[in-house]
């Protein structure tokens, strides 16, 4: 059974183009996250939502917003494509962080 | 604030030991360990709460100085398993809400 499971794993297009990411976890975790690996391994929050509050972090463009239907998703949302969106993103959920957190396998986003 | 991690990169053959460094200059509620294989997501090694306590996981432990604010995550008779990138992520408040703060990684290779 996938814990955090993400769709697509790969995501290529075009400059301009808006695409989605899917996250879900069968963990019955409270909170949920989004990170952005770029090419030098930097993994750097984007987002955080536990218990219908958002924290977003301030240097995330407006053009990324996070939705969650339910308890168990977050999606990811990007409006106009850039060709510095190109990384991985990890989606993560954790219920106490003591626990850390469970990391989705990644989504890895190609913009041409 | 971005944790710093030392040393950037290590090489080592199996059998030998290693010491990963994670300092932050802020108060840190928590220090997460993380390993991650090329490809992969994130894996959970161990957390180290405020109160300067050592954890141990087979061969594989860490401690927190909370005057330092630093963490040290110690790897003894490195097996080929252990190649990876380790990443510390801080917190800096509990709950989890805010997420997690990593550093840049360090590149470990175990050579046989």
């Amino acid at each position: 059974d996938t814990a955090v499971s993400q769709t697509p794993k790969y995501l290529v297009t075009q400059m301009g183009n808006d695409k989605s990411i899917k996250c879900e976890q069968n963990l019955g975790h409270d909170t949920m996250y989004w990170y952005k690996q770029d090419s030098k391994k930097f993994l750097k929050i984007m987002f955080s939502y536990n218990n219908k509050e958002l924290i977003i972090n301030e240097t995330v463009p407006n053009r990324f917003s996070p939705k969650s239907p339910d308890k168990a998703h977050l999606n990811l949302h990007i409006n106009s494509l850039e060709l510095g969106d190109s990384a991985v993103y990890f989606c993560a959920s954790s219920q106490d962080e003591i626990y850390g957190y469970t990391f989705g396998s990644g989504t890895r986003l190609t913009v041409v | 604030q971005q944790p710093v991690q030392s040393p950037q990169a290590v090489i080592l053959r199996e059998g030998e030991d290693a010491v990963i460094n994670c300092s932050s200059s802020k108060a840190l509620y928590s220090v997460h360990w993380y390993r991650q294989k090329h490809g992969e997501a994130p894996v959970f090694l161990m957390i180290l709460l405020k109160g300067g306590e050592q954890k141990g996981h087979e061969k594989i432990s860490a401690s927190f100085n909370e005057k330092k604010q630093q963490s040290s995550l110690y790897l003894t008779a490195s097996q080929l398993s252990y190649s990876g990138t380790y990443f510390c992520g801080t917190a800096y408040s509990g709950g989890g809400a805010d997420g997690l703060t990593f550093g840049k990684g360090t590149h470990l290779i175990i050579q046989p």
